[in-house]
């Protein structure tokens, strides 16, 4: 199994201000993703992050919004950029082990946007 | 595209009772891995426990079970002999077998009360 570490694990910012979220893991992995999560909801992707490419955005999701690097095979950060209160959410991120195809977690970052 | 349905919002069971969760799911693809996860209020999403469709046989981790239907799209949880620490949302979800890093599609959750 991959540990996540996710930091910070909450925050509260100011309209108009941005955030980045840093994800480490303690292995190497192909694939890195970010999730969003209203409080008692699913799980939305918002990209997913591969090493040394650019990252690859789902539907709602854009670049200029949330920015995402991704410079080895073992950290990733999620910018939640220009952030307005409709951002408030928790954002986590998750790695894929190279064995048995599982994602495993961070423990997520818990944003709220004044 | 594949979707998951966790068609009970909410469960309660009692201590040391058993309970099933249920899913199921729409795909066109043969190949592929389901999973059901655990995110008590910490957040931390936990894998509970994974299946491959390719196999015949439902996985058993301790407590935990699937019923995997795979003709009926079907993948319930049960869990036996239930304890407070059981108490979490829990989500089912589906991965492609086709490609190296595939997404997660999950279902909407099913959040389990465990009374004592």
């Amino acid at each position: 199994s991959a540990v996540i570490s996710q930091k910070p694990s909450r925050d509260i910012c100011q309209r108009g201000t941005s955030l980045t979220i840093q994800c480490q893991v303690d292995s190497q992995v192909t694939m890195m993703f970010w999730y969003r999560q209203q409080p008692g909801q699913s799980l939305t992707l918002i990209a997913t992050a591969n090493q040394g490419s650019e990252a690859t955005y789902e539907s709602g999701f854009v670049i200029d919004k949330f920015p995402i690097s991704r410079p080895n095979l073992t950290f990733s950060t999620l910018t939640v950029s220009n952030m307005s209160p409709e951002d408030s959410s928790i954002y986590l991120c998750s790695a894929e082990g190279v064995a048995k195809n599982i994602q495993y977690f961070g423990a997520g970052t818990r944003l709220s946007v004044l | 595209a594949q979707t998951v349905t966790q068609s009970q919002p909410e469960m309660s069971v009692q201590e040391a009772e058993t309970v099933t969760l249920s899913c199921t799911y729409d795909t066109s693809e043969s190949d592929y891995y389901l999973f059901w996860y655990k995110q008590p209020p910490s957040r931390q999403m936990i894998l509970v426990i994974r299946q491959e469709a390719y196999k015949q046989q439902n996985a058993t981790e301790n407590r935990f079970s699937v019923n995997f239907q795979k003709a009926a799209k079907s993948f319930s949880l049960k869990i036996s002999d239930s304890q407070l620490g059981d108490a979490a949302m829990y989500f089912c979800a589906y991965r492609s077998a086709k490609t190296s890093g595939s997404r997660l599609t999950f279902g909407e959750g099913t959040q389990l009360t465990v009374n004592p």
